[in-house]
């Protein structure tokens, strides 16, 4: 079946360490999304990606990073700027930018 | 700017009875509306979409949603609620080529 896989389901961190999540799809979807979740704020966009080689900041992008190699996979770097990383993370998709996001099962990051 | 707004924090319901989430938006024109589900730990599932055409839309686990122009709404409803359907529900809007724009949520729980 298609879909969106995001490795691993959860994830430990220690300060100032580097850390990437993946998310990996197979629906042919051009667009990708990253999103952060903390309770009661909803959904916060990221960065987002139109297509292989482009990516654009959403409304939260500082100390974080992403790169779109291939049309498949969307990896989001959780970096040591960013103070506060601990939240549910998740990766989207869709066939253009305006149209039904697919979902991952997210990834939970902590900071031990 | 684009907002989307859903009132109710937190809404419960007991078992069998019927359920009407809100959701409002501010947008320039109209735009495309949708409704997501979200388990805990999970990640979001598509219930109803609306781009154009008849007004009341039909989705998935029984649910529907009514666009209503007047009043820039899309509100989630189901006649009789089980529970199964406690989660966390997302309205979400976009109009031209950007990325969705999802409220903040509504928690529903059910109790027996």
């Amino acid at each position: 079946d298609g879909g969106i896989t995001q490795s691993p389901k959860y994830l430990f961190r220690k300060e100032g360490q580097n850390v990437t999540l993946s998310c990996e799809q197979n629906l042919n979807h051009d667009a990708m999304y990253w999103y952060r979740q903390d309770p009661g704020q909803g959904l916060r966009l990221i960065y987002y990606s139109q297509i292989v080689n482009d990516f654009q900041k959403g409304d939260i992008a500082e100390g974080y990073s992403v790169s779109r190699e291939k049309k498949e996979s969307f990896p989001l770097t959780v970096t040591s700027a960013q103070k506060n990383p601990t939240a549910f993370y998740l990766c989207a998709s869709s066939i253009v930018l305006n149209q039904p996001q697919h979902f991952g099962d997210g990834t939970r990051l902590s900071i031990l | 700017a684009q907002s989307v707004t859903q009132p109710d924090i937190h809404i419960t319901v007991s078992e069998g009875a019927s359920l009407e989430l809100r959701c409002n938006y501010s947008y320039g024109a109209t735009p495309y509306l949708f409704w997501y589900v979200q388990s805990p730990g999970q990640g979001l599932q598509l219930l109803l979409k609306y781009f154009s055409g008849d007004t009341l839309v039909q989705g998935i686990k029984g649910f529907e949603a009514e666009f209503k122009r007047s009043q820039s709404s899309f509100n989630l409803r189901k006649p009789s609620v089980h529970w199964s359907d406690a989660a966390e529900y997302f309205c979400a809007v976009v109009s031209g080529n950007t990325p969705l724009v999802f409220g903040k949520g509504t928690r529903l729980s059910v109790i027996a």
